[in-house]
């Protein structure tokens, strides 16, 4: 069983939709929970970090982590164009780490 | 800050042949990680180095593979020797703890062995 689960979609929404992506984790000693965006032919950039339980917010974006459920997900409001990239969740315990396979998010103008 | 710089960004190569991956990392950073992509396996660490040590290399795949941190402002990843199967895209990355939260990925150098 792997660390993280991604589902690796492709995901294709319109400009304008609410865009939900979730990971799954088996466990529960991850306490630091991250995720990366990765436009085509770019590195990873950190988006957003959260640590242990509850919701962070930045603008569009919203990142949930539950605990009890080993369940993160990221929102993302008012989609825009410029969003359509993989998008990969990424779990730690400060001193093990694991990348999700990413999600390919494409938003139609 | 230019950012993790990483040479060359794209490589061809034939099968057998040595090559060798070039990083720079932020200054100022005190880990520094490689990381292999593939759509199959998705991102994979390779190994990661702390203040020029290196710490956790169990995800080199095979002998083929070293990695060496000499100083605080380069690393190198090399492969001897090379086969198809290491066709990938190859990022270091560098940051500040374990966390994830100050890691800064380079642009990665994409790898064809032929």
């Amino acid at each position: 069983q792997k660390e993280v689960e991604q589902d690796p979609g492709p995901l294709s929404v319109p400009e304008g939709a609410i865009v939900s992506l979730n990971c799954t984790y088996s466990n529960s000693a991850f306490q630091y929970f991250m995720w990366y965006r990765q436009y085509s032919r770019k590195g990873p950039e950190l988006l957003m970090y959260t640590y242990s339980s509850g919701n962070k917010e930045d603008g569009r974006f919203t990142a949930q982590v539950d605990k009890s459920s080993k369940y993160i997900s990221l929102f993302i409001r008012d989609s825009q164009p410029s969003d359509s990239a993989t998008y990969l969740c990424a779990i730690s315990t400060g001193n093990q780490f694991y990348f999700g396979t990413g999600t390919s998010l494409t938003v139609i103008p | 800050d230019a950012g993790v710089i990483q040479s060359p960004r794209h490589e061809v190569t034939e099968m057998g042949q040595e090559v060798t991956l070039r990083c720079k990392p932020i200054s100022g950073h005190d880990y520094l990680f490689w990381y292999r992509q593939t759509m199959m396996r998705g991102l994979e660490l390779l190994i990661y180095f702390n203040n020029n040590v290196p710490i956790d290399d169990s995800g080199m795949p095979e002998d083929r593979f070293s990695a060496k941190m000499p100083n605080a402002s380069f690393s190198t990843l090399k492969i001897q020797p090379s086969e198809p199967r290491d066709s990938a895209v190859y990022f270091c990355a560098s940051g500040l703890g374990l966390a994830g939260a100050e890691w800064d990925f380079g642009p990665g150098t994409r790898l064809t062995v032929t």
